[in-house]
């Protein structure tokens, strides 16, 4: 049972446009929410992370927007560059559970 | 820079074999973790370990095991390995933090083919 939710699976964007991945999670419980980042022969990169106390955080051109009462939050990439393709991942995190649980992945294309 | 590394980037190996991963960290890390990583299922955990000689399991555990004799080094073991299990393995780490919500450093990944 996957307790982090992510979609779409793959998302192809023109240069200069917004990629955007959305995640839903389950567990209440989770208090930390990271997004990673991998490239092609790379392990996965922390990118950005946002605690639920806070409804968005802005690090550059990437943007996470968090809703608590709809369990959901997403990654938005301004002005994608074609640098920015990889794939991303983002994660729940809880004290309780002492590990993090991840999506199943987006694979962003972004065209010249 | 934090940096973890792991002993094979390819590996080929037959059913039945037992196998053996290893992982290498060199910034005196606590936590150590084993995920596999498929296409459609994210990064699965497999086993992580806050201690040396200490280990737990993670949501697929079954068919792995792990050694964690010495603080940067974390192993993962394939008893008798399956074709189930051709994967791509990634080994991370990071500080232990007591309040949560820690950045998780990953090595470059194995990818294991069971033939």
């Amino acid at each position: 049972q996957q307790q982090v939710k992510q979609s779409p699976q793959s998302l192809i964007v023109q240069k200069g446009g917004i990629s955007i991945i959305n995640c839903a999670y389950e567990n209440t419980a989770f208090d930390y929410f990271p997004w990673y980042q991998q490239f092609p022969g790379k392990g996965p990169a922390l990118l950005i992370a946002i605690r639920p106390d806070v409804s968005e955080k802005k690090e550059g051109r990437f943007t996470i927007s968090f809703n608590k009462s709809a369990k959901q939050f997403s990654l938005h990439i301004m002005d994608s560059q074609p640098g920015d393709s990889a794939t991303y991942f983002c994660a729940g995190w809880a004290d309780s559970w002492g590990k993090l649980q991840f999506g199943a992945g987006t694979q962003v294309v972004v065209t010249p | 820079d934090v940096k973890v590394t792991q002993s094979s980037r390819y590996l080929v190996k037959r059913t039945g074999e037992k196998v053996f991963l290893e992982c290498v960290q060199d910034m005196d890390h606590e936590n150590m973790f084993w995920y596999r990583q498929d296409p459609g299922l994210g990064l699965r955990l497999i086993y992580f370990s806050y201690d040396v000689k200490m280990k737990e399991k993670g949501d697929i555990p079954e068919g792995y095991s792990v050694s964690r004799e010495k603080k940067e080094r974390f192993s993962l073991i394939l008893e008798s390995a399956s074709t189930n299990q051709t994967s791509m393995y990634l080994c991370a780490s990071s500080l232990w933090a007591g309040g949560g919500g820690y950045e998780q450093y990953f090595g470059p990944g194995t990818r294991l083919t069971v033939t």
